[in-house]
């Protein structure tokens, strides 16, 4: 099993469509979960961390779930520049490891 | 504005020759990370540096050296022992406790 595992995608959706991503995750002592976002041949940039709780900013909505081992981006009424690769990662082994495993990434595509 | 720098954008070597990648940022950021990333693959972490003076190997340090003498600084050598060089190498950065990295926009090296 890879240690985050993503559905590659891609995922094609109109404009103004709701998105949901999932991501696993194998360490059960993993404590930090981000998404990222991926432009097309440009740097990863950070969307949101995802909290215990669950977190919102605007139109994007991250969601964990320890006992499955798994965390969710949801977006909400797409627009043309969330076209992107969205990209889970997770903290290493062991609470003080700074390492960060990243997903393969989930291609979307927002159309007119 | 506080970011990261990367230089060159685009970098050609030839067989045999070392060449040095540029990382520079002014985000007083403690901590500093080189990545690569393939077509098909996850970001795989090649080294990282928590202090100056300091640093540890990454998943796949074979074939690369990197220094840290000024906090600002992380150049990253892809040395002769790198046998399959080519991809994109991305450098971030991130406050001692904070996940959240910020990305240079990356060097794309290939090999000629």
């Amino acid at each position: 099993r890879k240690e985050v595992e993503q559905d590659p995608g891609p995922f094609n959706v109109p404009e103004g469509a709701t998105v949901a991503f999932n991501c696993t995750y194998s360490n059960s002592a993993s404590q930090s979960f981000f998404w990222y976002r991926q432009d097309c041949r440009k740097e990863p940039k950070l969307l949101m961390s995802v909290y215990s709780s669950g977190n919102e900013d605007g139109r994007f909505t991250a969601q964990l779930n320890r006992a499955s081992q798994y965390i969710s981006l949801l977006i909400r009424d797409s627009k043309l520049s969330d076209s992107a690769t969205y990209l889970c990662v997770v903290n290493g082994k062991g609470g003080n490891n700074r390492k960060l495993i990243w997903g393969l990434g989930t291609s979307l595509a927002v159309n007119p | 504005d506080g970011g990261i720098t990367q230089s060159p954008k685009y970098l050609f070597r030839k067989e045999g020759q070392n060449v040095t990648l540029s990382c520079e940022q002014n985000l007083n950021h403690d901590a500093m990370y080189w990545y690569r990333q393939d077509p098909g693959q996850g970001l795989r972490l090649i080294y990282y540096s928590q202090i100056v003076n300091d640093f540890q190997k990454g998943d796949i340090a074979e074939g690369y050296s990197v220094s840290r003498e000024k906090k600002e600084s992380f150049p990253l050598t892809v040395t002769s022992a790198q046998k399959n060089p080519t991809a994109f190498y991305l450098c971030a950065s991130s406050a001692w406790e904070d996940y959240g990295y910020t990305f240079g926009s990356g060097t794309r090296l290939t090999v000629v």
